[in-house]
């Protein structure tokens, strides 16, 4: 069955730039959404179809897609961005919905 | 303004069934490319996919959980149903109910507060 493997945590300082990745074999070839999760809220959508980003959401939020791996990148980093994210995509070979494992990001 | 809120019993007893409802507002089910997902997260773990319905009436289940779990949808009520049988303590979880409006493949980009199901004897 297919897998989406994030790391468990990234940590970085506020100011640089963060790089969530999300592996799965061929993953390029399928559309790779991002959700921001903060503790207690359910999760807000932040990148769609690789590198769309919703309204709202600000320009320091960014998604590639290529290979086996997508990555979320968020520049600048604020406190504000302390969250778990996730990545998501459709399967469409069993029809299935698939999450990744969630990443911790830590801003120090 | 779309929005969709989970409604259910916080605690219920090993082997019964779970009966969770989404009501929504905002957009129809009725309209082409709009689908309602449920989604799980136990405490301190990950998201996981649950089932989702579109507005064809398509249905997707986990393959993992397809045989505990039924969806479905009233389009009068603005409501989508999830149920689910034989609870087991590995159940407890805050439930989500989240839209998509690009068919199956989409992102799900209007999200419930999610509902805290306890399941206990």
């Amino acid at each position: 069955s297919y897998v989406l493997t994030q790391p468990p945590s990234v940590s970085v300082a506020p100011g640089k730039t963060a790089r969530i990745t999300c592996e799965g074999n061929n993953i390029g070839s399928k559309s790779v959404h991002w959700y921001q999760q903060k503790p207690g809220q359910a999760p807000v959508l932040v990148i769609y179809y690789d590198s769309d980003r919703p309204s709202g959401i600000p320009e320091r939020f960014s998604g590639s897609n290529s290979g086996s791996t997508a990555t979320l990148t968020i520049s600048r980093v604020e406190a504000g961005d302390e969250a778990d994210y996730y990545c998501q995509v459709w399967e469409i070979t069993s029809d299935h919905v698939l999450f990744g494992g969630g990443t911790k990001l830590t801003v120090l | 303004q779309v929005t969709l809120r989970e409604s259910g019993p916080a605690l219920v007893k090993p082997t019964q069934t779970l009966t969770l409802t989404c009501t929504f507002s905002g957009f129809s089910l009725t309209t082409p490319g709009m689908c309602v997902s449920w989604i799980r997260q136990p405490p301190g773990k990950a998201l996981e996919w649950l089932a989702l319905i579109d507005w064809d009436d398509d249905k997707y289940y986990n393959t993992s959980l397809t045989t505990r779990l039924t969806i479905s949808k009233d389009t009068s009520e603005n409501q989508v149903v999830l149920r689910m049988t034989n609870l087991d303590p590995l159940d407890t979880a805050t439930y989500f109910c989240a839209r998509g409006n690009r068919g199956r493949g989409s992102a799900f980009d209007i999200w419930g507060q999610g509902t805290m199901v306890t399941v206990s004897s």
